[in-house]
């Protein structure tokens, strides 16, 4: 089956540390990876996504994400996070005709 | 640019009330969802559609119906609400199957819907 599991449901930063949100997934077909980001109140943005190519893919805001065929992980990293960084983060797969969304990562950064 | 413009933003329902999501995108895309959003369960998808007068079933369509008549509109219908559809609703499109995608593909979501039904 289809899934991608997140395994930090809440992280509570400083300003200027580092970020690393774990991702893992599950799916036997070619893999087709994001990361979402949901502001308060507002909708899902794309961060970044990974299609093929560099395993080490760069996205908005200073944010990048690895993806470790062998681990089946595609985790999100940012070396310095900003108060403006807390959100929500979503992991998703790319399935047959649907995407399968992780439960989110609840991000708060502490001015 | 509209995008995935999403009707109504707000609802209060009664129990056994019925309403229907309207969700517009203007970006020609063939494939559309509906995902409903709840506290530490992530996106769950209701119902999708792959092309104008198609539908599916997600991972939780008991409860909702849909229709996808024109290219443009997908309905999510709750025909007798009930209080555990309390939920933030998100549609999406996007422009090719999730599998293959191609380098260009992504999914674009609306700014949600919430709905509370007492």
């Amino acid at each position: 089956a289809q899934s991608v599991s997140q395994h930090n449901h809440h992280v509570i930063l400083s300003e200027a540390a580092s970020l690393e949100l774990g991702c893992n997934y599950s799916y036997g077909g070619t893999v087709n990876l994001f990361w979402y980001v949901q502001y308060p109140g507002q909708h899902l943005q794309l961060l970044l996504k990974y299609f093929s190519g560099d395993p080490l893919v760069k996205g908005i805001k200073g944010f990048e994400a690895e993806f470790i065929k062998s681990k089946f992980s595609f985790n999100l990293r940012k070396p310095s996070v900003q108060w403006s960084d807390t959100a929500e983060y979503f992991c998703a797969v790319a399935g047959t005709y649907k995407y399968i969304f992780g439960t989110g990562t609840r991000l708060k950064v502490l001015a | 640019n509209a995008g995935v413009t999403q009707t109504p933003k707000f609802r209060v329902l009664k129990t056994g009330q019925s309403m229907t999501l309207l969700c517009a995108q203007d970006m020609n895309h063939e494939y559309m969802y509906w995902y409903r959003q709840d506290p530490g369960m992530g996106l769950r998808l209701i119902h999708y559609s792959v092309g104008e007068g198609t539908t599916a079933k997600g991972e939780v369509p008991d409860g909702y119906n849909v229709s996808r008549l024109k290219k443009q509109n997908f309905l999510l219908g709750l025909e007798s609400a009930a209080p555990s559809q309390t939920s933030v609703y998100f549609c999406a499109s996007s422009s090719f199957p999730a599998a293959p995608v191609s380098s260009g593909n992504t999914i674009y979501f609306g700014e949600g819907s919430w709905l509370t039904v007492v």
